[in-house]
């Protein structure tokens, strides 16, 4: 089945500065990749998510690009913030239906 | 739209005992996924329902069981509890069956098997 492995585990940079979380796939046929943000107590929210058919997506400071032949895709956040800080996931779907398999996430902090 | 809601939000059980979970997807959804979170083991997908159906499973126990109503609303049972399925989990409900369709997570229901 499919496996993701994703990272930094922990990733510290100061305001201001990029970060860059990256995972790679196992699995082919996997089609749709997205990233979810976590804060402490909270549910996981989707912050941006990326398509097979395309290699690099942007919303505002949140990028992602996704290299098929390699089975890796990346999120970066640039001019990070301290509201930032959270554990970032990322997942891949490769099934029929909505079975995400997720990465085993990084813990970022920004400091400001 | 109104989220996707849990309930019971916390919930202590001994081992051997069942337990049963709630989760209303948000309105107009068919699918709901749910998945176990722990920090050994990270998130963990357990079974997708579509349309009362179950589409897709993951690779847990057979304790580990669900079911989807008509209205699209869902539970998941575990039975026999053991002290490793302490954890935290989460459903997911999408508009449709097809791969690549956001999941909006609900808040959870934390489970502490003593």
């Amino acid at each position: 089945g499919e496996n993701v492995e994703q990272h930094p585990s922990t990733l510290s940079v100061q305001e201001g500065d990029s970060a860059v979380i990256k995972c790679t796939y196992s699995d082919s046929a996997s089609n749709y990749f997205p990233w979810y943000k976590q804060e402490l107590g909270k549910r996981p929210q989707l912050i941006i998510d990326i398509r097979s058919n395309v290699g690099e997506k942007k919303d505002q400071r949140i990028a992602v690009t996704l290299n098929k032949t390699a089975k890796h895709f990346s999120l970066h956040i640039t001019e990070t913030q301290p509201e930032d800080s959270a554990v970032y996931f990322c997942a891949a779907s490769s099934e029929y239906g909505n079975k995400l398999v997720f990465g085993a996430g990084t813990i970022l902090r920004v400091k400001s | 739209k109104a989220g996707v809601t849990q309930t019971p939000r916390y919930l202590i059980k001994t081992r051997g005992q069942q337990v049963t979970l709630s989760c209303s997807p948000i309105s107009g959804h068919r699918s709901v996924s749910w998945y176990q979170q722990t920090p050994g083991q990270g998130l963990q997908f357990l079974f997708e329902y579509f349309s009362e159906t179950q589409r897709n499973k993951g690779n847990f126990p057979g304790r580990f069981s669900g079911r989807q109503f008509s209205n699209s609303r869902s539970e998941m049972n575990v039975s026999t509890l053991e002290l490793g399925d302490s954890a935290l989990y989460l459903c997911a409900s999408s508009e449709t069956g097809g791969s690549g369709n956001e999941q909006f997570f609900g808040p959870g229901t934390r489970l502490t098997v003593l």
